[in-house]
């Protein structure tokens, strides 16, 4: 298998755009997590989807971000309109949780600069 | 809310160093333990995990890790570091949501 993929790899786009992040998990995982990474915060986590339906989005910062999955091999995180507070690496991640646990396979991430 | 502690946050070693790194969490219950490691530009891999059993868990690149549950602690070892060990360090805990907790990460700089 692949791993998680991510695109793009970085993005550079001015405040006020549109941004779309993409993640193909793991074929036959069944959660989904997307994380926020910044030098100030840590990793965060912003959202996770479990069979393609969201958990948790407790962690999305504002109404400015949306995520979706509309299947099991595809989910995007959406931040409209941009910001430069947004600048940051976004990683996707994607477990299989059959028999109660769920090792996290990370993807290379998404680096994105907000201008 | 639960929570994790990773105090030291920056750490430097020289070479052939012994390597302690502490993490320490905040839950009462069952837990699954994690160390992954995110090497420069790179994303996070696993190093190591823990579900239950032998308390002393090996992983990968001679790291191994203690859980003990009377201290709510799982610090990461490895005897003798190598310049390749350079990296951030996060600990992660998972109490059975599927949902991880993170550290706030180690970073670790080994001199040459």
């Amino acid at each position: 298998d692949a791993g998680v993929i991510q695109s793009p790899r970085h993005e550079v786009t001015e405040m006020g755009q549109e941004v779309t992040l993409r993640c193909k998990p793991i074929s036959g995982h069944d959660y989904l997590f997307w994380y926020r990474q910044t030098m100030m915060r840590g990793l965060e986590l912003l959202i996770y989807f479990n069979n393609n339906v969201p958990i948790d989005d407790s962690g999305m910062p504002e109404d400015r971000f949306s995520a979706k999955m509309p299947n099991a091999s595809f989910s995007t995180l959406k931040i409209q309109p941009s910001e430069p507070r947004d600048s940051a690496v976004y990683f996707c991640a994607s477990s299989l949780t059959s028999g109660g646990r769920g090792e996290q396979f990370f993807g290379p991430g998404t680096r994105l600069t907000v201008l | 809310a639960q929570s994790v502690s990773q105090h030291n946050h920056h750490v430097i070693l020289s070479e052939a160093a012994s390597l302690e790194l502490g993490c320490n969490y905040s839950y009462g219950g069952t837990v699954n333990l994690f160390w992954y490691v995110q090497y420069p530009g790179q994303h996070l891999q696993l190093l190591l995990k823990y579900f239950s059993g032998d308390p002393l868990v090996k992983g990968i690149k001679g790291f191994e890790a203690e859980f003990i549950k009377s201290k709510f602690s799982f610090n990461l070892r490895k005897p003798s570091v190598q310049w390749s060990d350079t990296a951030e360090y996060f600990c992660a805990v998972e109490s059975g949501t599927y949902k991880y907790i993170f550290g706030t990460g180690t970073r670790l700089k080994v001199l040459a």
